[in-house]
């Protein structure tokens, strides 16, 4: 099984609907964040946990919202999908300390029409 | 505008031949990491670096580091078709509980058979 693990990997979905991008991990690490990825933009950082209880907004979190369910689950909701949220989103973990890269998941494709 | 800014955006070499990227960057930080991606797949951590470090090995790679220039090149040694992915840098200037770990737009590295 994969470190992390996002699900769905591909979603269509219309404007205006909920929905809900999911990851889990398997490497024990408390830090949990998600990306989204657009060509030419490189990756934004949208929402970042350090631990269960600890949650922060990154630099593009409105029109999304988080929910850490446990260490190892950290999910992504889009409330009202609009079609500038198509993207790619990944989740990633790190260990604390600045000895460590991220550990990204394969991405979930989603587009909104 | 981005912290880290990659240099070139495309870059198409023979194999054999070195690929060399350049990451430059505007703020002070704690390090910097180079990331590999393969189409539409996640980031795969290749190295990090630390603020006083200046050069660093891993395999085929060599990155280096210089904070007066505030810039960062990646080498790839010998490159391999299996080689052909973009690669970003990600600059952390995170402090106390403040996340703060961007990534630039990437240099898509074509090697050719």
């Amino acid at each position: 099984d994969a470190d992390v693990t996002q699900t769905p990997r591909n979603r269509i979905t219309k404007t205006g609907k909920r929905i809900m991008l999911e990851c889990s991990q398997t490497k024990g690490h408390d830090r949990m964040y998600w990306y989204r990825q657009d060509p030419g933009l490189g990756l934004r950082l949208i929402y970042y946990s350090f631990d269960v209880k600890d949650i922060n907004k990154g630099e593009i979190s409105d029109g999304y919202s988080v929910s850490r369910q446990a260490q190892a689950k950290f999910s992504l909701s889009l409330e009202s999908a609009i079609p500038n949220q198509t993207a790619l989103y990944f989740c990633a973990t790190c260990e604390p300390g600045d000895y460590y890269g991220y550990t990204f998941g394969s991405g979930t494709r989603l587009t909104v029409v | 505008s981005q912290q880290g800014e990659e240099d070139p955006q495309a870059l198409s070499i023979q194999e054999g031949e070195n690929a060399t990227m350049n990451c430059s960057y505007k703020t002070s930080i704690n390090n910097l990491q180079w990331y590999r991606q393969n189409s539409g797949r996640g980031l795969v951590h290749l190295i990090l670096i630390r603020s006083n470090e200046r050069e660093k090995h891993s395999g085929r790679l060599r990155v280096t580091l210089d904070t007066s220039k505030k810039s960062s090149s990646l080498l790839i040694t010998a490159s391999r078709a299996a080689d052909t992915a973009s690669y970003f840098c990600a600059t952390d200037a995170s402090s106390g509980g403040y996340q703060k770990v961007t990534f630039g737009i990437g240099t898509k590295l074509q090697v050719i058979p």
